[in-house]
């Protein structure tokens, strides 16, 4: 059973290039995360989709930043353009609507952003 | 709104000795636990998770972790940790009626086994 897969794994790019993030969720799952770590904030919550559709994206720093999900297997969290405080790791996570009882995030690897 | 403390930012502890991480939330309404793991270079793990019942709850690894809903607390704990079990664990909280599962994270603990 595949997990919540993301690419790059690793990506380095000069500031003010345009940086996409994939992800592909857990089939089956109705509602996708992308989060952003860093040491000095943590983890903190970006914009989550339910059924493709974004519903909360009050944690996007700015304009900046921007996520699609054109279909229930690929999302995309797009940085353009990007900057040097924008390094940090940026994660990946579905989950199941459940309906009734709350069911756990799945997390991808994550993608490693360095922007020198 | 709900909130998570993690009260140590990190923990040594030498192999085969027991280790508890202590978590508080805050909360005006009934929430949902959960404890995840990090390991170097890899997404979150979940570890176990408190939903009802029993207040002590087991996860994965043996580890095991109690609710108590009067401290507001929910400690994770193992009697006797591996080298494999350094990684940064993380407290995080949703409310009830989020049943697709918001999370609010814990600032996180990092555990470090030494032999």
């Amino acid at each position: 059973d595949a997990g919540v897969i993301q690419s790059p794994r690793h990506e380095v790019t000069e500031m003010g290039q345009e940086v996409t993030l994939r992800c592909k969720p857990i089939s089956g799952h109705d509602y996708l995360f992308w989060y952003r770590q860093t040491m000095m904030r943590g983890l903190e919550l970006l914009i989550y989709f339910n059924n493709n559709v974004p519903i909360d994206d009050s944690g996007m720093p700015e304009d900046r930043f921007s996520a699609k999900m054109p279909n229930a297997s690929f999302s995309t969290l797009k940085i353009q353009p990007s900057e040097p405080r924008d390094s940090a790791v940026y994660f990946c996570a579905s989950s199941q609507d459940s309906g009734t009882l709350n069911q756990p995030q799945h997390f991808g690897d994550g993608t490693r952003l360095s922007i020198l | 709104a709900q909130s998570v403390t993690q009260l140590d930012s990190q923990v040594p502890v030498f192999e085969e000795a027991p280790v508890e991480l202590r978590c508080n939330y805050s909360s005006s309404v009934s929430v949902y636990l959960f404890w995840y793991v990090q390991y170097p270079n890899q997404g979150l793990q979940l570890l176990l998770k408190y939903l009802s019942g029993s207040t002590l709850v087991k996860g994965i690894n043996g580890f095991e972790a109690e609710f108590n809903k009067s401290q507001t607390s929910f400690h994770l704990r193992k009697p006797s940790v591996h080298i494999s079990d350094t990684a940064e664990y993380f407290c995080a909280v949703t409310l009830v009626t989020d049943s697709w599962g918001k999370l609010q994270f814990g600032a996180g603990t990092q555990v470090v086994v030494t032999p």
